[in-house]
């Protein structure tokens, strides 16, 4: 069985903070990928990075960075300098190779003060 | 926009009523998805497809079913609609491992 484990529930942050979201997951699979995805309050889903288990490169795409540590079996995400508009639901997901068993965190509630 | 419209965007309907959600996409993408969306759950898969005629059973599919005629659509039915599916209700398209792009949802309350 595989798990998700989001267990920051709401983080509430100042603009220009940076904020990072913790993501701890268990698998028992030496393959696997890890996701992120993103809900802003109009509802949507938007899919933010995908990444295999063999891959521990951390990755930065502006103001986004993805820590990877399979140590740990960690899959954190930080946000630098927090706007507003990153005020979301952000979800953490895994499968061991077939979407029918991608399994999601419960979700962190992020919210961006001005 | 990843060309994915969700119908209904909103329904209420009554327990024990037959009720259908349609996904049509414009993208050609071989794989769709129904999601449903429940707090303190993330999502859960219902129901996939990887092809025409070609679906197969999520994690919660029990008192749901799918089909897929063509490509570009994807329908998700409640034979007998009971109040713990009142939920939001995704769907996606993506590849083999995962869900990519979303629909905006359908938000279905069964009273």
């Amino acid at each position: 069985a595989q798990k998700v484990t989001q267990a920051q529930t709401e983080i509430s942050v100042v603009e220009k903070e940076d904020v990072t979201l913790d993501c701890v997951y268990e698998t028992r699979d030496t393959t696997y990928y890890l996701f992120w995805y993103k809900q802003p309050p109009s509802g949507e889903l938007v899919f933010l990075i995908r990444r295999n288990s063999f891959d521990e490169q951390n990755e930065i795409s502006g103001r986004y960075s993805w820590n990877f540590q399979k140590s740990t079996s960690s899959f954190n995400f930080t946000i630098t300098a927090s706007q507003v508009v990153d005020s979301a639901v952000y979800f953490c997901a895994l499968t061991n190779g077939s979407a029918r068993q991608l399994t999601f965190g419960s979700g962190t509630q992020l919210t961006v003060l001005p | 926009d990843a060309g994915i419209t969700q119908s209904p965007r909103h329904k209420v309907t009554e327990t024990g009523t037959p009720v259908t959600l349609r996904c049509h996409q414009t993208e050609n993408h071989r794989y769709m998805y129904w999601y449903r969306q429940d707090p303190g759950h993330g999502l859960r898969l219902i129901h996939y497809s990887y092809g025409v005629k070609d679906t197969d059973k999520g994690e919660v599919s029990d008192g749901y079913s799918v089909s897929r005629s063509k490509t570009e659509d994807f329908l998700l039915t409640l034979e007998s609609a009971t109040s713990s599916q009142t939920s939001v209700y995704f769907c996606a398209t993506g590849d083999s491992l995962q869900p990519q792009h979303f629909g905006d949802g359908t938000r279905l309350s069964i009273l």
